[in-house]
């Protein structure tokens, strides 16, 4: 397996525009999550899928972050307008729930790297 | 609100050494216990994972323990190796929601000197 796959590794963008962060999860997990990472604040938790259906959001910054999951193979997170605070690594991660709780490892992808001048 | 502490944040150890990593957390209901290896530029790769109910987890070379009383794991590395350089984080997963609410630590930051 290819495991997670992110796109795209590194985003240089100006203050402003719009950000798209793009993650492809392990074929057969049903659990997605979207982390932050930075040095001051360590990894948070932004958002979290279960069946392309998003059960927590409590994570996600502010109106300016958005997160969809359209199939089960497919999902990103888009930063409108982005800002100079939003420079982190965004870190897409995968596993399979049985039940309520999620059980398995997760499988993290080797992040994106958002620079926001 | 769970809080979880990695001390030290660096350590230093010649090879061939054996050597462990201490993780702390504060809410003794947890879910699970994870430890992640986390190499520059990398993402984070699953090492361990002790479920609440389990004592001690172990592959290879790595060890993991488990007290949920004390609110303690450790991660033992033995006979440690340069290719085991990398910053080593804990995560818990919180009762009744699983990997859903993980918290991690800020990690431990491993040199393997040869």
């Amino acid at each position: 397996d290819a495991g997670v796959i992110q796109s795209p590794r590194h985003e240089v963008t100006e203050m402003g525009q719009e950000v798209t962060l793009r993650c492809k999860p392990i074929s057969g997990h049903n659990s997605l999550f979207w982390y932050r990472q930075t040095m001051m604040r360590g990894l948070e938790l932004l958002i979290y899928f279960n069946n392309n259906v998003p059960i927590d959001d409590s994570g996600m910054p502010e109106d300016r972050f958005s997160a969809k999951m359209p199939n089960a193979s497919f999902s990103t997170l888009k930063i409108q307008p982005s800002e100079p605070r939003d420079s982190a690594v965004y870190f897409c991660a995968s596993s399979w729930t049985s039940g309520r709780a999620v059980t398995g490892e997760l499988f993290f992808g080797e992040g994106s790297r958002l620079t926001v001048l | 609100k769970q809080e979880v502490t990695q001390i030290p944040a660096a350590l230093s150890v010649p090879e061939g050494e054996n050597l462990v990593l201490n993780c702390s957390f504060t809410d003794s209901a947890i879910y699970n216990l994870q430890w992640f290896r986390q190499d520059p530029g990398k993402g984070l790769t699953s090492l361990l994972l002790i479920q609440s109910s389990q004592r001690e987890q172990t592959s290879g070379r790595l060890n993991a323990s488990l007290d949920k009383s004390s609110g303690r794991s450790t991660l033992y590395i033995a006979a440690s190796q340069p290719g085991d350089s990398a910053t080593y984080l804990c995560a818990v997963g919180r009762a009744n929601f699983g990997n859903e609410k993980l918290t991690f630590g800020t990690g431990t930051r491993l040199t393997i000197i040869p």
